[in-house]
């Protein structure tokens, strides 16, 4: 069947740097993606989302860029900080369900 | 307002023993979901509920069933656990072109 992908399963950054977590996705007929955050030991929380007539979309810290014509997404964070360090999983909305990718670890060092 | 409330949060059973984890949204969405996630793997669809009344298998659902008791409780059972369903269990309310929102998890050691 068709599923979401990361490409990157950890990254590590140094605090302040910007940090691109990417994502690719292969159901062309996808129209809504989102972006979630999950800290251990706790449930995903949403960070942000974008539907597909959209290329961008802007966030506290966060931007989320969409490129139909490759089916690939991306997650920006502007100066990262240590309290971002956390999985980051994209998902995509097939109409009934949500199908994540396996997530990226991103390490924030002080 | 608790949002998506999951019990137990831990739960230890013995090869074969069965039980049922219990999930309660009060956001008052139709649809509602039942994930597990496994060590470096992303959450897995086990079955998802689109409304009241109605269920439908995901991805791995081998091994489990689901009530969805009226709009609020959609709960999973799993009548003769083994140890391959050591898990993390999510439940999640939403979704369907909005955003899902998930519980705290369960954490599940079949021994």
């Amino acid at each position: 069947g068709e599923n979401v992908g990361l490409h990157l399963p950890t990254l590590s950054v140094q605090e302040g740097d910007n940090s691109i977590i990417n994502c690719a996705y292969s159901n062309s007929a996808s129209d809504y993606f989102i972006w979630y955050k999950q800290e251990s030991g706790k449930g995903p929380q949403f960070i942000i989302d974008i539907r597909s007539n959209m290329d961008k979309r802007q966030g506290q810290r966060v931007t989320v860029l969409l490129n139909k014509t490759v089916k690939h997404l991306s997650l920006q964070i502007a100066a990262t900080q240590p309290g971002d360090s956390a999985v980051y999983f994209c998902a995509e909305d097939g109409y009934s369900t949500l199908t994540f990718g396996k997530g990226t670890m991103l390490l924030v060092s002080p | 307002n608790a949002g998506v409330t999951q019990t137990p949060k831990f739960q230890v059973l013995k090869t074969g023993q069965s039980m049922t984890l219990q999930c309660a949204q009060d956001m008052n969405h139709n649809s509602m979901y039942w994930y597990r996630q496994d060590p470096g793997m992303g959450l897995r669809l086990i079955y998802y509920s689109a409304s009241e009344g109605t269920t439908d298998k995901g991805e791995v659902p081998n091994g489990y069933n689901v009530s969805r008791l009226n709009k609020r409780e959609f709960s999973l059972r799993l009548e003769s656990a083994a140890p391959s369903q050591t898990s993390v269990y999510f439940c999640a309310c939403g979704g369907v072109n909005t955003e899902a929102f998930f519980g705290q998890g369960t954490r599940l050691t079949v021994v």
